[in-house]
């Protein structure tokens, strides 16, 4: 069902930095905001990113957000170990067939 | 502070019924949506659909659409996701999510702990 594509996974060491990419369309990314959500292990999701590149409180400014086109990126500098999670992208999903539902990406598990 | 507090862990039988919920504390409870979605073991985010407690306006996934009743009670600030004959690929976690506004784009900022249903004969 996820029409949004992330690589599977990325790895780093702690201290460096990682990057992860969300792929989509003109109809979902191309149009609306994307947020990211961060998932630890055996826990509920949690908004990491809004409105492409804005932190709710709390989060700190080692995790940043981006847009171009009908790309997003997420980065995360220096690394710790308790960054390893499942991250996910999201945006609203604006075709005619499935206009207003939102989509996930395919989520990618970051290793430190 | 704004919370969403589901109910319990539930198992079921295949082609029993089932309604969970999602009490709210803190939001305004008509002004939010209220989002559900699910993730089947070892899975991604899947989106399930959406409800304005404020109006009942209601909207599904087409993945989801006649497959789940999505409802909520403003008296009691509590939104349910409810199944008629459950399966037993509806074994999954549920979570809900709050989400401020569709026509601004908004993501979903604040989720409950899940609550877990296993559907096994």
């Amino acid at each position: 069902q996820s029409v949004l594509t992330q690589p599977p996974s990325v790895s780093a060491a702690p201290g460096q930095k990682v990057t992860i990419s969300c792929s989509g369309s003109s109809s979902n990314i191309g149009i609306n905001y994307v947020s990211w959500y961060q998932q630890l292990p055996g826990t509920a999701p949690k908004l990491l990113i809004y409105d492409n590149h804005k932190r709710p409180s709390g989060i700190p400014d080692r995790f940043s957000g981006s847009k171009s086109g009908t790309s997003a990126a997420l980065g995360i500098t220096g690394l710790q170990t308790g960054d390893e999670a499942a991250y996910f992208c999201g945006t609203w999903e604006s075709s005619l067939s499935t206009g207003g539902s939102y989509v996930f990406g395919t989520g990618t598990k970051v290793t430190v | 502070e704004v919370q969403l507090v589901q109910s319990g862990a539930e198992v079921k039988k295949p082609g029993e019924s089932l309604k969970i919920s999602c009490k709210d504390s803190g939001h305004i409870f008509t002004t939010y949506w209220i989002a559900w979605v699910r993730q089947m073991p070892g899975k991604g985010l899947e989106w399930m659909g959406i409800i304005y407690p404020g109006d009942s306006d209601t909207r599904y996934s087409p993945s989801f659409q006649g497959q789940v009743t999505i409802s909520a009670d403003k008296s009691i600030s509590t939104a349910y996701l409810q199944w008629s004959s459950l399966k037993a690929s509806d074994t999954a976690i549920y979570y809900c999510a709050s989400v401020l506004s569709i026509a601004a784009g908004a993501g979903l900022d604040v989720w409950g702990q899940g609550t877990t249903v296993t559907v096994s004969s």
